[in-house]
């Protein structure tokens, strides 16, 4: 079956850097775009990033455009974020969540079940 | 890119339909058959409900459905049953400049 699990996340400084891992399994990591979306505490869901499902393209939301990097290692079936200068702001649980195929336009249908980001002084 | 408008809260009895709705722009739900719905409960992921507007992942009960009028999309929950209570987010497709844009969500309350 699908599995997505994340890991990375932890506490950390403003302007400090942090990576988010991805690790999948259960299908074949190359067919499908990847996500990642968070959720600040007791708020809604916020698209953050997507990769094709062969790296080619990468998007990111206006906020974290210039910080955050989105990768994916294929050798490794793992996604990731590389996530730069954080700010009080980007405090959320992280979620990855697969593409229902390799099109950037397919809904998300798999989640995995987060990582806390907080960032404080 | 502004977030898709949901109400913040619905309710409804055991055995009652209720409906959730998402109101976007033309430029992104009124764009693209592409608008899926998400059911969280407290302390979860999310969970796929309805994708491409309409369509049921496996496993969804036929209970849910969605449709879509011009820049309004709309999840209907019939039936309704306790464990239905949950929040719940759509999300639309909104091309390549912005990609994704989500609802603010609605907390669905079974009396």
């Amino acid at each position: 079956q699908v599995q997505l699990v994340e890991s990375g996340g932890g506490v950390v400084q403003p302007g400090r850097s942090l990576r988010l891992s991805c690790a999948a399994s259960g299908f074949t990591f190359n067919n499908n775009a990847l996500h990642w979306v968070r959720q600040a505490p007791g708020k809604g869901l916020e698209w953050v990033a997507t990769i094709s499902y062969d790296g080619s393209y990468k998007y990111y939301t206006d906020s974290v455009k210039g910080r955050f990097t989105i990768s994916r290692d294929t050798s490794k079936n793992t996604l990731y974020l590389h996530m730069n200068s954080l700010r009080v702001v980007d405090t959320a649980v992280y979620y990855c969540a697969r593409g229902r195929g390799p099109q950037l336009w397919s809904n998300f249908d798999y989640w995995g079940q987060g990582t806390l980001v907080t960032v404080s002084s | 890119q502004s977030a898709l408008t949901q109400p913040a809260s619905v309710s409804g009895s055991p055995g009652q339909s209720i409906t959730i709705s998402c109101t976007g722009t033309s430029s992104d739900v009124g764009s693209y058959p592409l608008v899926s719905w998400y059911q969280q409960h407290p302390g979860k992921a999310p969970k796929l409900m309805i994708y491409e507007g309409s369509k049921r992942p496996s496993g969804v009960s036929s209970r849910f459905s969605g449709s879509k009028s011009g820049n309004t999309a709309s999840l209907t929950i019939s039936g309704l049953q306790a464990e239905d209570e949950a929040d719940y987010y759509c999300c639309s497709y909104a091309g390549f400049t912005t990609l994704w844009v989500f609802g603010g969500g609605t907390k669905l309350t079974v009396l």
